[in-house]
């Protein structure tokens, strides 16, 4: 099952750059995407979400991009913190079910 | 903030044994979920429930599998017949709404043997 796809397993950014964390998904039915966080030993946090009718939604630090026409979602937080270093999740669903798809996730890592 | 919460955090079980999987979801929230993760592969659906029923599972979960909501406050996940293939973390998750996001738990790692 590859409808959501996580192309890059880690990145390294210096503390205080922006860090872009991408998603792509292939299930054109598919209508709220969200973020979530993971450190070590604990659940999924909820970061942040967007719907298909918005291109973007910003929350802080975190904003998330919807390019619908390229089925692709990205995650830009700025300034990254070494706080931030975790794995990341994007995921999705569409209004015709309840269950969340998952990437495969990227860890970042955030460097002083 | 509340929690989801869920016992124990580590079971160890063997195979064809029976286990059961405990959780406290938040206490207004309404819809409840399992979701698993295999060591090194995604995180994946199992099942939601929502006013003492299943309202959607995955093909995973087969009949070896079933949920209970047994007073107001207990989410559990039970599987009859333990298989090596089922070890993986286990994650309950609630929400209050059906358009607000999930709150997970911090996971249940089952261990077969």
């Amino acid at each position: 099952d590859q409808q959501v796809k996580q192309n890059s397993p880690s990145l390294s950014v210096q503390e205080g750059r922006i860090s872009i964390l991408n998603c792509d998904y292939t299930n054109s039915m598919f209508d709220y995407f969200l973020w979530y966080k993971k450190y070590p030993a604990e659940g999924p946090t909820f970061l942040i979400s967007i719907s298909s009718i918005k291109d973007k939604n910003e929350d802080g630090r975190f904003t998330v991009f919807l390019n619908k026409s390229a089925k692709h979602l990205s995650l830009h937080i700025v300034p990254s913190q070494p706080g931030d270093s975790a794995v990341y999740f994007c995921a999705a669903n569409s209004y015709n079910t309840d269950k969340l798809i998952f990437g495969t996730g990227t860890r970042l890592q955030v460097f002083p | 903030e509340p929690e989801v919460t869920q016992t124990p955090s580590h079971q160890v079980t063997q195979m064809g044994q029976e286990v059961i999987l405990r959780c406290v979801p938040i206490s207004n929230h309404l819809y409840f979920y399992w979701y698993r993760q295999i060591l090194g592969q995604k995180v994946e659906f199992l099942v939601s429930f929502y006013n003492n029923e299943i309202s959607e599972k995955s093909e995973i979960f087969d009949d070896q599998f079933s949920v209970e909501r047994p007073d107001g406050s207990n989410f559990t996940l039970k599987i009859r017949s333990t298989k090596l293939e089922d070890s993986a973390m286990y994650f309950c998750a609630s929400k209050g709404t059906v358009n607000s996001p999930l709150h997970f738990g911090n996971g249940t790692r089952l261990t077969v043997t």
